[in-house]
């Protein structure tokens, strides 16, 4: 069965620079969540998105934003990056809000140097 | 509002030895529940879930977790471990808006 994809899996950045990950979610499935994961830490929710429209806001940085486009993949921008920024970066998508079963990718690890 | 609690960081238990790995939840509506198990160097796989009816739930590979609402708790059990459960483990709710929020995590780690 298909799964979600995440691109790129290993990302390496300076500090100060700008990264984008992208994330293509499970056919059929209309949203989009994203999370950050750092060292040792419980993966913490960014942001969400249904049907190209952000549904749900967590602990996002202002330096940090996010789309769905209209074939529902979705791209997670990060400027000026800091070296907390380290972390690994899920994906996950349902069907629908609310509840649903939300099934994660793979992740990108960003490193910020 | 809600929130998980993963008792214990770190549960070292022999091979073929039953396991409990702890977690409650609080949270001011109806929940839905997940464990999801993340291996070393890997993502999260969802392990199992309790979205409604039958309080336990079980998974493909063994493990199985009881939904009780009075004690707040979703404990996940193992009657008999492999080498191969070596992972994080994440108890997770879902208060049926988008967000799902994990708990800290506790790491499983088999004695051979």
């Amino acid at each position: 069965a298909a799964g979600v994809i995440q691109s790129p899996r290993h990302l390496i950045k300076e500090k100060r620079e700008t990264a984008t990950l992208k994330c293509y979610p499970i056919p059929r499935h209309d949203t989009v969540y994203w999370y950050q994961q750092g060292p040792g830490q419980d993966p913490q929710f960014l942001i969400s998105f249904y049907e190209k429209m952000q549904s749900d806001k967590g602990s996002i940085p202002d330096r940090f934003s996010a789309q769905q486009f209209s074939d529902y993949h979705s791209e997670l921008n990060m400027s000026s990056l800091e070296l907390g920024d380290s972390a690994l970066y899920f994906c996950a998508s349902s069907t629908g809000t609310g509840g649903h079963e939300q099934y994660f990718g793979p992740g990108t690890r960003l490193t910020v140097t | 509002a809600q929130s998980v609690t993963q008792l214990d960081s770190q549960v070292p238990v022999f091979e073929e030895a039953p396991v409990e790995l702890r977690c409650n939840y609080s949270s001011s509506v109806s929940v839905y529940l997940f464990w999801y198990v993340q291996y070393p160097n890997q993502g999260l796989q969802l392990l199992l879930k309790y979205l409604s009816g039958s309080t336990l739930v079980e998974s493909i590979n063994g493990f199985e977790a009881e939904f009780n609402k009075s004690q707040t708790s979703f404990h996940l059990r193992k009657p008999s471990v492999h080498i191969s459960d070596t992972a994080e483990y994440f108890c997770a709710v879902s208060g049926g808006d988008d967000k799902i929020i994990f708990g800290k995590g506790t790491r499983l780690h088999i004695l051979p």
